[in-house]
C-alpha cells in the first residue's frame, strides 16, 4: 500500500458526460501528480500541483482540469468525455515538488471507461 | 520531445534465471531517473531514484546501474522468481524540465515456474 488513495477505482460513463476523479496523497506529501495510461501508451504526464498551486502542465486537454485543495487532496475533472478518454488515470504524490529526485508514490489508479 | 525507450518490450524467463533490461534516455541535461515495478491491478511501486553517473543501487535481488553520459540505465534481476513478474518502468527528468517525469512504455517480465 503506497498510501495514495484514489476514488473511484472503476467508472463507466457515457460520451459527453463529466466525471471527477479524486486523490488523497500520502500523509505529509505536498505534491500531487496526475498521469494517464492509455492502451499502448506509456504513462502520460497531465499536471502537477504543489501545496495548492499548479507547478507544471503536460499534455492535458482543455476539457480536463484539476485542482489541489487546502487539505492537499486533489481532483481531476474530465468533461465532454470522448471514447478516447477511456484510460487508467493515476495520481501520485511526493514530499516536495521542486526536486524530483524524491521518490514518487502512485495510487492504484482510476479506470475510466467511456461508452 | 523527450523520448524514453525501454527494451525489450517483453521478456519470458525461467525461474532462477538472471535477466536484465535497458532504459535509454537523452543524455543531455540529465537530472534523475526513476525505476518502477508495476503489477497488474496494483500501483506502480518505486524501486530506485538514480541521480549520479555511475550510480549503482540494489534492493534485494534487483539492482540498477546508470550511465548519464551515454544515456542508459540497466535493471538487473538475479535469480528471477515468479513473483518478479511485472512491468518494469523507467522515467526520466531533465534539469530544468519543469518536474515532468517522462515514462518509457515498460518491459513486461514473465517468470515461468
Amino acid at each position: 500500500d503506497s498510501g495514495v488513495t484514489q476514488t473511484p477505482k472503476h467508472l463507466i460513463t457515457a460520451t459527453g458526460q463529466r466525471v471527477t476523479l479524486r486523490c488523497s496523497p500520502r500523509s505529509g506529501d505536498l505534491s500531487v501528480y496526475w498521469y494517464q495510461q492509455s492502451l499502448d501508451q506509456g504513462l502520460q504526464f497531465l499536471i502537477h500541483y504543489y501545496n495548492g498551486e499548479e507547478r507544471a502542465k503536460g499534455n492535458i486537454l482543455e476539457r480536463f482540469s484539476a485542482q489541489q485543495f487546502p487539505d492537499l487532496h486533489s481532483e481531476l475533472n474530465l468533461s465532454s468525455l470522448e471514447l478516447g478518454d477511456s484510460a487508467l488515470y493515476f495520481c501520485a504524490s511526493s514530499v516536495e515538488g521542486a526536486d524530483s529526485r524524491n521518490t514518487i508514490y502512485f495510487g492504484e489508479g482510476s479506470w475510466l471507461t467511456v461508452v | 520531445i523527450l523520448n524514453v525507450e525501454q527494451s525489450p518490450q517483453s521478456l519470458h524467463v525461467q525461474e532462477g534465471d538472471s535477466t536484465n533490461f535497458t532504459c535509454s534516455f537523452p543524455s543531455s541535461n540529465f537530472y534523475a531517473l526513476h525505476w518502477y515495478r508495476w503489477e497488474t491491478a496494483k500501483s506502480p511501486e518505486a524501486l530506485f531514484v538514480m541521480t549520479l553517473n555511475g550510480d549503482e543501487k540494489k534492493k534485494g535481488r534487483i539492482s540498477a546501474t546508470l550511465n548519464t553520459k551515454e544515456g542508459y540505465s540497466y535493471l538487473y534481476i538475479k535469480g528471477s522468481q515468479p513473483e518478479d513478474s511485472a512491468t518494469y518502468l523507467c522515467a526520466f527528468i531533465t534539469q530544468g524540465g519543469s518536474e515532468k517525469l517522462v515514462f518509457g512504455k515498460g518491459t513486461k517480465l514473465t517468470v515461468n515456474p
